[in-house]
């Protein structure tokens, strides 16, 4: 079964510093990965998928994850952290072939330092 | 657009009674699901449906009920609450297994059970 994983349950950064969220997947079948982020006392919204095409994928709000098959790795960047950028981040991987069960890691709730 | 709808946002129940959180999309997807989220533990499905008439367990069924008469809809049901079900509940849909298919969730459902 496809599962993934997510270090660190919280995570402070200082505005303008990189962010860097680290995600593993585990997978007996090329998967497909997602990054979703959840802002306070709402749903989650997509950030990002990996659906085997570029492995360096695009993201709103500036976010951006490499697919690395070699390390089995999906992590989640951003270049300059925004007060705004603060919610609950969740990496999730569904294997092809499935019937779209996602499978969550278990978030990683982000500080922004002023 | 309205999506996944999710109703009601907030509940609070006494231990034992019964409830139904209701789930509406407006999208024809054929792929719907329920999951809860925990602190520290992501989220983690409940119960999801295929199609109409179509369900099955998750990776924590036990004290929920499911049934999917309808494409569009897809209720839970707490037959007899228990505090260790007090949790935020989403509800997600999606098409079937495509190339990483988005799948998207409603708002959440904040449920207090004492």
């Amino acid at each position: 079964a496809q599962s993934v994983t997510q270090l660190g349950s919280h995570v402070s950064v200082s505005e303008g510093a990189l962010v860097l969220l680290r995600c593993n997947y585990s997978s007996s079948v090329p998967p497909y990965l997602f990054w979703y982020v959840q802002y306070p006392n709402q749903g989650l919204q997509l950030l990002l998928k990996y659906t085997s095409a570029a492995t360096l994928v695009k993201g709103i709000n500036g976010f951006e994850a490499e697919f690395k098959k070699s390390e089995t790795s999906f992590h989640l960047t951003k270049p300059s952290a925004h007060m705004s950028d603060a919610a609950e981040y969740f990496c999730a991987v569904h294997s092809r072939g499935g019937n779209n069960r996602l499978a969550f890691g278990k978030g990683n709730q982000v500080v922004v330092i002023p | 657009n309205a999506g996944v709808t999710q109703t009601p946002k907030f509940q609070v129940l006494k231990t034992g009674q019964s409830m139904t959180l209701q789930c509406a999309q407006d999208m024809n997807h054929e792929y719907m699901s329920w999951y809860r989220q925990d602190p520290g533990m992501g989220l983690r499905l409940i119960h999801y449906s295929v199609g109409a008439g179509i369900t099955d367990q998750g990776e924590v069924p036990n004290g929920y009920n499911v049934s999917r008469s309808t494409t569009e809809d897809f209720p839970l049901r707490l037959l007899s609450a228990a505090p260790s079900q007090t949790s935020v509940y989403f509800c997600a849909s999606s098409q079937p297994t495509g190339p990483g298919n988005t799948i998207y969730f409603g708002e959440g459902s904040w449920l207090t059970v004492v």
